[in-house]
Parts: C-alpha cells; structure tokens; sequence
C-alpha cells in the first residue's frame, strides 16, 4: 500500500539516450511534484502539477517534460540525457496544506 | 523569494544525549508552514514535525520538538534521548501559505555515536 510510488529505483544509461521516470500516487492528492536532488544533497522543485494542470516549471532544460495522464499519475521524461542530468529524482505529492509525501526517489547515473 | 538556511553542515551526538539542529528562513509572509524532513541512507524523505506560523506554541512529535521564534525567523530541531537510528541527513523546510512547494535548506547530517 505505498502512497507514493516510483520506478525505477536505478537507473543507468549513456550520454544522448533519452529515459523516462513514473510516479502514482494513491492519496487521492490533487498536486504532484517532481524534485531534483544534486551530489551534495541539495533539494530543488523542478515542477508542480495540479489536477493534470502544469502550475509550476522552474529554471529547468526543455529536455526535461513532465507528463500527467490523470491526477494520480505524474512521469518525467528526459531527452538527450547529460552527465550534468545524474542525481536523484524524487516525486512526490500533497492535498494543501497537508505535508508533501515524497516516493523513494530515482537514482540517475548517466555515464 | 523565500530561501531557508541551516548552518550546520554536519552536527554529532552521542547515544541518549540532546541535539538541537538549526534553521533559519527568510520571508515577507505572515502565514506560512514550517517542516523538517529527515533523509536517511535509504534516501527516503521522511516527515518528522511540522509547524504553522499562525500557532505560537512549539510542536512536538516524541523525541522530537522544534522551537519557533517567529520573530527571529528561527525555526529549530532538538532531538531528545538521540538513538542510533536517528542518524541522517534533516532538512528544514519552508512553505507558502497558499504555496504548494517546498523550499529546502541544503540540509545537516547528523552522526549518531554508540
């Protein structure tokens, strides 16, 4: 029964390839957000969807296109992958103001 | 824009001794949230306490409490009776009132000693 779920775990791939990330969420949350967590640990929001509506896209490549199919479902698809691209990506969603419920994160090698 | 800072990269503390971690935030808002995550090495982000600005007394989950001094805009973490699985990385965080984002300090990890 986990709340929120993303997959894959790990994820190594080359320079160039393009990948993509899942995440669903079972709350019921209206709002889903996909964080960027860097080598030194460092959290920042990439974006934020609400109702399947993009709300927030932050400073970030257009090789990066968040997808919401429906409002339980939110994937990051990354083209043209970069060294610069490896990190961990984390999903996660809220109801507001209740707190965020973060999944277990994607760890992005690309080498 | 809001940024929230924690001073302390790495903080120690021995087995059933006291710990405070520090964070301090920078705003113009009068009604806003206040959190503190925890990281550990499975990487999972887990909530420990959250505060509303609006609520003049502290939180408190457990071992765990935070002291609110709206007015100095600090925002800190005592771990009471530290235990050895209390070792990770925390992260404070901040939160507009009609905001839904997170804004992270870049986090202090805190090692645990038997």
């Amino acid at each position: 029964d986990t709340a929120v779920s993303q997959t894959p775990k790990y994820l190594v791939t080359q320079m160039g390839n393009d990948k993509s990330i899942k995440c669903e969420q079972n709350l019921g949350h209206d709002t889903m957000y996909w964080y960027k967590q860097d080598s030194k640990k460092f959290l920042k929001i990439m974006f934020s969807y609400n109702n399947k509506e993009l709300i927030i896209n932050e400073t970030v490549p257009n090789r990066f296109s968040p997808k919401s199919p429906d409002k339980a479902h939110l994937n990051l698809h990354i083209n043209s992958l970069e060294l610069g691209d490896s990190a961990v990506y984390f999903c996660a969603s809220s109801q507001f103001p209740s707190p965020l419920h973060f999944g277990n994160g994607t760890r992005l090698t690309v080498t | 824009a809001q940024t929230v800072t924690q001073s302390q990269p790495e903080m120690s503390v021995q087995e059933a001794e006291t710990v405070t971690l520090s964070c301090t935030y920078d705003t113009s808002e009068s009604d806003y949230y206040l959190f503190w995550y925890k990281q550990p090495p499975s990487r999972q982000m887990i909530l420990v306490i959250r505060q509303e600005a609006y609520k003049q007394q502290n939180a408190t989950e457990n071992r765990f409490s935070v002291n609110f001094q709206k007015a100095a805009k600090s925002f800190s973490l005592k771990i009471s009776d530290s235990q050895l699985g209390d070792a990770a990385m925390y992260f404070c965080a901040y939160r507009s009132a009609g905001y839904s984002t997170l804004t992270f300090g870049k986090g202090t990890m805190l090692l645990v000693s038997p």
